[in-house]
């Protein structure tokens, strides 16, 4: 199935670090989600967009609806030990018809934090 | 609030048994997902349901996986027989659209190994 291109795959920053991930599709989206994952657990949700050029935070993490639709951006701001894990973007189709519903996950950014 | 229910957390057994995973959504939300995550390709989504009836099942590997929702509170994702590339952590999510939301929220998976 369809993916979404996630960038970096892995990133290894020392705490404190700022960090910036992105996601992009070849298809326009109306919605944005970010996930993250930490070993031996399903995907937690962190931020949802769903308007183009929408910027929302959860803490010290901001997330970004590019404006073209196809592309989202994740940042976090002074990196702990506990933001250690895989961060999945997931986009919902722009699709009028019933079954829009899917999700289509990005392949992940894993994320590790050097003492 | 309880979130999303899997059982068992993990499964160990041989080729050509019947693997049974079991998950109880979130209570309210009328969309249910199946998915399947592995190392090489990702997380899949392999069916989904909305009011306990089956949307999409284009994910659905082959004749051996089957998936029910009896009702609202319970679902069942079936392999029969199962084989070793079936080996994988099993994902169940639900969300509900009542506010145009496609947010995702995700149990904790099953991690089924077939040797």
């Amino acid at each position: 199935g369809q993916q979404l291109n996630q960038s970096p795959q892995s990133m290894f920053i020392q705490e404190g670090e700022d960090v910036s991930m992105n996601c992009t599709s070849s298809s326009i989206f109306n919605t944005w989600l970010w996930y993250k994952q930490e070993p031996g657990e399903g995907p937690v949700l962190l931020i949802a967009l769903y308007k183009a050029g929408e910027l929302t935070s959860n803490g010290r993490l901001t997330a970004q609806f590019g404006i073209t639709r196809k592309d989202s951006f994740l940042n976090i701001s002074a990196s702990i030990p506990s933001d250690v894990g895989i961060y999945f973007c997931a986009g919902q189709l722009n699709r009028a018809n019933f079954g829009n519903e899917k999700l289509t996950f990005g392949t992940g950014t894993r994320l590790t934090i050097i003492p | 609030d309880a979130g999303v229910i899997q059982s068992p957390r993990h499964e160990v057994t041989e080729m050509g048994q019947e693997v049974t995973l079991r998950c109880k959504p979130i209570s309210g939300h009328d969309y249910l997902f199946w998915y399947r995550q592995t190392m090489m390709r990702g997380l899949e989504l392999l069916i989904y349901f909305n009011n306990n009836v089956p949307i999409d099942d284009s994910g659905m590997p082959e004749d051996r996986f089957s998936a029910k929702m009896p009702n609202a509170s319970f679902s069942t994702l079936k392999i029969q027989p199962s084989e070793p590339r079936d080996s994988a952590v099993y994902f169940c999510a639900s969300s509900t659209t009542q506010r145009e939301s496609y947010e995702q929220y995700f149990g904790p998976g099953t991690r089924l190994t077939v040797t």
